[in-house]
């Protein structure tokens, strides 16, 4: 199960940072994401880091402003979200690979909303 | 990189069967076998419906399949029932660096 929580109503040019806790299976196995979708728009993938947390990869429209972390202690995967734009409100949702799979989201949370306005 | 392309809407009487194409590049749905399908209802979380573009999780009916060939891979619904009204993405691995690309959705309407 995952679990995300710290959206909300943020104006534009600020910060916003996003926790998503995991249970019910080995967390530090995973290569965990954040996926995003706009009001009555398509799913759109935003970041990865691995399942150690020595590497994580950006979709283009956000990379220099949102970082994507772990703690596997805590079985908790974050985004920090800096600069935000209008065009970021969404509902962002974490997502697990599971392990020895490519490009499979098989676990998702059930997402917390941003909205980006002044 | 774009967007995989998906017909904006697709519809199906009960019991009939419907296939939702999926349209990508040689950079991602010809490169990689690992296209993978979501089911998503109103207000509601994705579910994963197909992976590695052949693949049902356990869980699954085997109503649902899925194929490619080339650039293209397909959904395939077979004997449809209301519960499949639904909105359903494509994903495509892209590789290290995008890591995975999605479809524009696809709205399911059953008759």
């Amino acid at each position: 199960q995952l679990v995300e929580s710290g959206g909300g109503v943020v104006q534009p040019g600020g910060s916003l940072r996003l926790s998503c806790e995991a249970s019910g299976f080995t967390f530090s196995d995973c290569p965990m994401h954040w996926v995003r979708q706009a009001p009555g728009k398509g799913l759109e993938w935003v970041a990865v880091i691995s399942y150690e947390g020595s590497n994580e990869y950006y979709a283009d429209s956000v990379k220099g402003r949102f970082t994507i972390s772990r703690d596997n202690a805590k079985n908790t995967v974050y985004v920090q979200m800096n600069s935000l734009r209008p065009e970021d409100t969404a509902v962002y949702f974490c997502a697990r690979t599971a392990p020895r799979s490519v490009g499979v989201f098989d676990v998702w949370g059930q997402g917390t909303m941003v909205t980006v306005s002044s | 990189q774009s967007a995989l392309t998906q017909p904006r809407s697709v519809s199906g009487s009960p019991g009939q069967s419907v296939t939702i194409s999926c349209t990508g590049t040689s950079n991602d749905v010809g490169a990689f076998n690992y296209v993978s399908w979501y089911q998503q209802h109103p207000g509601k979380a994705p579910k994963i419906l197909i992976s590695d573009v052949s693949q049902r999780p356990s869980g699954v009916p085997d109503r649902f399949s899925g194929s490619k060939s080339g650039t293209t891979a397909s959904l395939t619904i077979s004997g449809l029932q209301a519960e499949d009204e639904a909105d359903y993405y494509c994903c495509s691995y892209a590789g290290t660096y995008m890591y995975a690309i999605f479809g524009g959705g696809t709205k399911l309407t059953v008759l």
